[in-house]
């Protein structure tokens, strides 16, 4: 099994474009999660999806867009690049195992994002 | 918001020496899980702790969970070079019937001198 699988590995945009981030797993996992990573930080949620056409909004969305329109696919999409939003972008996916519990999630390798 | 805060930032240690980061929480949490992340590499899971006062071993790491479910601790016994990484807690914050959300600590950077 490959896990989660995310494109690009790496990424250099200019300051207003705008690119999708492809996120992908393979384990039938029903949720579904974007981090962002800076530079000796923890983690921050940016969006999160509990199944295919459900998403919400994390601590840190705006600036972002999702879909999930399958299972296994969470695109993460920024409109207009800025500065700000150099990071490490990671996906991740869980198994859902009840509402007073939680699962393991597994990540995906990251994207390294660089806005100039 | 609710926070998650993880202490030392950084840890540098001679090999051999033992470890231990704290996480605590501003609230009570459902379960906690610790992460370990390698230079350039992405969190792998290591750990969950459910129960008040439960301790888990994994060979050298103790994991404790607070009686109150505030806080953890992950120790590390004679540290060795493939410790080398970052060591994140995150936890559970319910809110009330859905699933909730995992909250990072900013973790612990690990360095271990030969």
């Amino acid at each position: 099994n490959a896990g989660v699988t995310q494109t690009p590995k790496f990424r250099i945009l200019k300051i207003g474009q705008s690119m999708t981030l492809q996120c992908a797993q393979d384990m039938n996992h029903n949720y579904m999660y974007w981090y962002r990573q800076d530079p000796g930080m923890g983690l921050k949620l940016i969006y999160y999806s509990v199944g295919a056409g459900i998403t919400d909004k994390g601590e840190v969305p705006n600036g972002y867009n999702v879909s999930r329109s399958t299972t296994e696919d969470f695109p993460l999409r920024l409109e207009l690049a800025a500065p700000s939003q150099t990071s490490v972008y990671f996906c991740a996916s869980s198994y859902f195992a009840g509402p007073y519990s939680n699962q393991p999630q597994h990540f995906g390798d990251g994207t390294r994002l660089s806005i100039l | 918001g609710q926070q998650v805060m993880q202490i030392p930032q950084y840890q540098h240690v001679q090999e051999g020496e033992d470890f231990t980061t704290y996480c605590n929480s501003s609230t009570t949490l459902s379960n906690i899980q610790w992460y370990k992340q390698r230079p350039g590499g992405h969190p792998v899971f290591l750990i969950q702790l459910v129960k008040s006062g439960e301790v888990k071993k994994q060979k050298r790491l103790t994991f404790q969970f607070g009686e109150a479910k505030k806080n953890s601790s992950l120790h590390i016994t004679a540290t060795q070079t493939t410790d080398v990484g970052t060591y994140f807690c995150a936890g559970l914050v319910n809110y009330g019937g859905s699933q909730g959300n995992l909250i990072f600590g900013k973790g612990t950077k690990l360095s271990v001198k030969p």
